[in-house]
C-alpha cells in the first residue's frame, strides 16, 4: 500500500524568503508519480507540481521546484520568493503509474499549512 | 474557461437521510473522480468514473454510489448519512490520455450531517 507521510503540520516563513515543505513515501510500486497541490482556505485543490518516478532531473515550475531523492524516498517543495498569497494548505499526494495511465487514484498525505508572514 | 463545478458548495443533513452531489468536469476532461477529506486529514480516493462507468474504487462503503452521464458531469450518493460522513467532497476532472497526469479539483461541496 502507498503512503505519504508530511511531518510538518504547521510552517513560518518570511515574506521574500525561500521554504521547504517536507515529504516522504513509501511504496512498492518501481513506476509512481508525485505531485504537491495548495489548497486555500476556499477548499479548492491548486496543482503546483509533478515529478516521475524516472525522471532523472527535478521537477520545477516557476517558483516552485520539487527536491526529489528517490533512494531516501523524499519529494520536498521547495517554495522561493514566498509571497503573502502563498499562505495554505499544501498536500504532497503520489499515484502508481503500472497501469497504462489509467490509474487515477491519488494517496494524499495530511498536509502542512504554511503561513507567511510580512 | 469554467474549470471544474461543484454544488451545492455547502449543505446540512441530519443521520439516516441521503444526499446527493453534482459535479461538471473542466471543458475537455471525460474522466471524473470523487474525493473525500474529512476535517485535518488529506483527501481520500473515493471512486473515478469514465464512460459512465465506475472504474475504480477506494475503501468506501457501498452507501456511497456514482453516477456519469452522457455530457461527462458526475454525481456523488451518499444514503444512510453517518456524523463520520461529515466532510468536504471534491471532485476532480482529466482527460483519460497517456500523459495526462494532472487532476483538476473542484472547490468542494462541504457536507455536515447533524
Amino acid at each position: 500500500a502507498q503512503k505519504i507521510t508530511q511531518t510538518q503540520p504547521g510552517m513560518f516563513v518570511q515574506e521574500k524568503e525561500a521554504v521547504t515543505l517536507d515529504c516522504t513515501y513509501d511504496t512498492s510500486d518501481q513506476s509512481y508519480g508525485l505531485f504537491w497541490y495548495k489548497q486555500p482556505s476556499s477548499g479548492e485543490m491548486i496543482f503546483l507540481i509533478y515529478q516521475g518516478s524516472y525522471d532523472e532531473q527535478n521537477a520545477t515550475e516557476g517558483r516552485y521546484s520539487l527536491n526529489f531523492q528517490k533512494a531516501r524516498k523524499s519529494a520536498n517543495l521547495v517554495i522561493s520568493a514566498s509571497q503573502l498569497g502563498d499562505s495554505a494548505m499544501y498536500f504532497c499526494a503520489m499515484r502508481e503509474e503500472n497501469s497504462g495511465g489509467s490509474n487515477y487514484k491519488l494517496t494524499f498525505g495530511k498536509g502542512t499549512l504554511l503561513t507567511v508572514n510580512p | 474557461d469554467a474549470g471544474v463545478t461543484q454544488s451545492p458548495t455547502h449543505l446540512i443533513k441530519t443521520r439516516g437521510q441521503q444526499v446527493t452531489l453534482r459535479c461538471s468536469p473542466k471543458s475537455g476532461h471525460d474522466t471524473v473522480s470523487w474525493y473525500q477529506q474529512a476535517l485535518g486529514q488529506g483527501p481520500q480516493f473515493i471512486f473515478q468514473y469514465y464512460e459512465e462507468e465506475e472504474r475504480q474504487r477506494g475503501n468506501f462503503p457501498d452507501r456511497f454510489s456514482g453516477h456519469q452521464f452522457p455530457n461527462y458531469s458526475s454525481e456523488l450518493n451518499v444514503n444512510a448519512l453517518l456524523l463520520g460522513d461529515s466532510a468536504l467532497y471534491l471532485c476532480a476532472s482529466t482527460p483519460r490520455r497517456a500523459g495526462a497526469n494532472v487532476l483538476t479539483f473542484g472547490a468542494g461541496s462541504r457536507l455536515t450531517v447533524l
